[in-house]
């Protein structure tokens, strides 16, 4: 059973325009979800965070939103540059002290 | 931020042999290091948890006896495939931390296990 649920397995998006992507959770007891970008042949980099007593964690140009009542969170990223065309993996664990489970990772692809 | 190696990169080797992969933090000292194994456009499903000094945390379903992992030092984890199967072929990623938040996971390169 997957705790952690990317749905889309990949995503184009135009240079300069928003990269929405989105994640679900069935787990109600996590506390904390975390976003990371991982390029191919190497391992992921933590990219934001968000507890769960906040909805929304800005970082230049990256916001996750969280909506807990949903079990649904989105990392957008504006504007979009091609740099950024990696996987996107979500994760979450109970508390900091617990095991982060990972989604299965969305594929952004950010056409110049 | 904080370094994570991996070594070697790839093998490539022959059903039955041992495979031992390691796994360094390179600028600071990983008071915990998480092996994690990845499918092909699957998650990063954690396989065991290990703290310095101590034995390691293994998730349901790892065989600890297949997948011997050792952490004799502050920088230092390995993780030894015993005879490999061509099933245990994978992608093979550890992560360490310096704080007891296991949200502060760096990641290693990974390492591309592919048995004959």
């Amino acid at each position: 059973d997957q705790q952690v649920k990317q749905n889309s397995p990949s995503l184009s998006v135009q240079e300069g325009r928003i990269s929405i992507l989105n994640c679900d959770y069935t787990n109600s007891m996590f506390d904390y979800f975390l976003w990371y970008k991982k390029y191919p042949a190497e391992g992921p980099t933590f990219l934001i965070s968000i507890s769960s007593i906040k909805d929304k964690n800005e970082d230049g140009r990256f916001t996750v939103f969280l909506n807990k009542s949903a079990k649904h969170l989105s990392l957008h990223i504006v504007p979009s540059q091609p740099g950024d065309s990696a996987v996107y993996f979500c994760a979450a664990s109970e508390t900091s002290y617990d095991k982060v489970i990972f989604g299965p990772g969305t594929s952004l692809s950010v056409i110049p | 931020g904080a370094v994570v190696s991996q070594h070697p990169s790839r093998v490539i080797c022959k059903s039955g042999t041992s495979v031992k992969i390691e796994c360094r933090s390179l600028d600071f000292q990983a008071t915990t290091m998480f092996w994690y194994r990845q499918f092909p456009k699957q998650s990063l499903m954690l396989m065991a948890t290990s703290n310095e000094g101590s034995k390691a945390t293994y998730e349901q379903g790892v065989e600890k006896d297949k997948f011997l992992i050792n952490h004799a030092s502050l920088t230092l984890s390995t993780l030894t495939v015993t005879s490999a199967h061509p099933e245990d072929s994978s992608f093979y990623i550890c992560s360490a931390t310096s704080s007891s938040s296991y949200n502060e996971q760096f990641f290693g390169p990974g390492t591309r296990l592919t048995v004959l």
